[in-house]
C-alpha cells in the first residue's frame, strides 16, 4: 500500500509568491516522522524539514513551513517568497517506528516563473 | 566538503557487466542506505547498514545485488550481469544515532547508472 501521496505532479508559481505542497501519509503508527525533501536537476537530495509525530508545533526552517494535520494524516509544505532556486522536485518522506527506511512520495515539480 | 560523497557521479555499462558504487559517508554517522530511483518516481529503499553490519534489505535487492560496509566507514554496492532494468539513479545516505527519536538522512549526489 502506498504510505505517502503526493498528488500534484507538477506545478508553477510566480517569484516572490508562496506555494503549498500537499502530501498525507498512512501509517497505524502512533510514533513517526515525516520529512521534505529537495532535488534540483543535479539529482541530490537535500533535506528541508522534519516534523515528528508528537510534536505540537508546525515546524519551520527559514522560508520553509509544514502544516501539520495529524487526523487528517497530512504534511503540507509551504514554501514563502519562492525563489528561482527553489525550482526543482520535492519529495514528501515518512519513517515508521522501529523501521529504518524512508518510504517516499511520488514527488511535485515546482517551477518558479519570474 | 564533510557531505557524503558518492562515485562515479555517471556509469555507461552494457548489459552483462558488472558495476560497483561507492559511497563515503559523513564520517560521524554510524548508519549508511542506499535507495534507487527510477525516473519520475521517489527513492526506493534497497538495503541499511548500522556500522560494518548489513541489518536490512529490501526484495528490491536482487542476487545480483551485493552490498558491503567494510569496517562500518564507505560501502559498496556491486550489480552483477546488468539488465537494462537496473538503469536507475543510486542513491546513498548516511545517518547519526537517532536523539530523541529524530533521524536524518543526509543523501549524496547519486551514481546515474545506465546499462545499454
Amino acid at each position: 500500500a502506498q504510505k505517502i501521496t503526493q498528488t500534484q505532479p507538477g506545478m508553477f508559481v510566480q517569484e516572490k509568491e508562496a506555494v503549498t505542497l500537499d502530501c498525507t501519509y498512512d501509517t497505524s503508527d502512533q510514533s513517526y516522522g515525516l520529512f521534505w525533501y529537495k532535488q534540483p536537476s543535479s539529482g541530490e537530495m537535500i533535506f528541508l524539514i522534519y516534523q515528528g509525530s508528537y510534536d505540537e508545533q508546525n515546524a519551520t526552517e527559514g522560508r520553509y513551513s509544514l502544516n501539520f494535520q495529524k487526523a487528517r494524516k497530512s504534511a503540507n509544505l509551504v514554501i514563502s517568497a519562492s525563489q528561482l532556486g527553489d525550482s526543482a522536485m520535492y519529495f514528501c518522506a515518512m519513517r515508521e517506528l522501529n523501521d529504518y527506511k524512508l518510504s517516499f512520495g511520488a514527488g511535485t515539480t515546482v517551477t518558479v516563473r519570474a | 566538503d564533510t557531505g557524503v560523497s558518492q562515485n562515479p557521479r555517471h556509469k555507461i555499462t552494457k548489459r552483462g557487466q558488472n558495476v560497483t558504487f561507492r559511497c563515503d559517508p559523513i564520517s560521524e554517522h554510524n548508519r549508511l542506505y542506499w535507495y534507487r530511483q527510477t525516473l519520475g518516481q521517489g527513492p526506493e529503499f534497497l538495503t541499511y547498514f548500522q556500522n560494518e553490519a548489513q541489518l536490512e534489505k529490501s526484495r528490491l535487492l536482487s542476487d545480483r545485488f551485493s552490498a558491503e560496509r567494510p569496517k562500518g566507514s564507505f560501502s559498496t554496492l556491486e550489480i552483477q550481469r546488468t539488465e537494462q532494468g537496473d538503469s536507475a539513479m543510486y542513491l546513498c545516505a548516511s545517518s547519526p544515532y537517532p536523539r530523541l527519536g529524530k533521524e536524518t538522512q543526509y543523501f549524496g549526489p547519486g551514481t546515474r547508472l545506465l546499462v545499454l
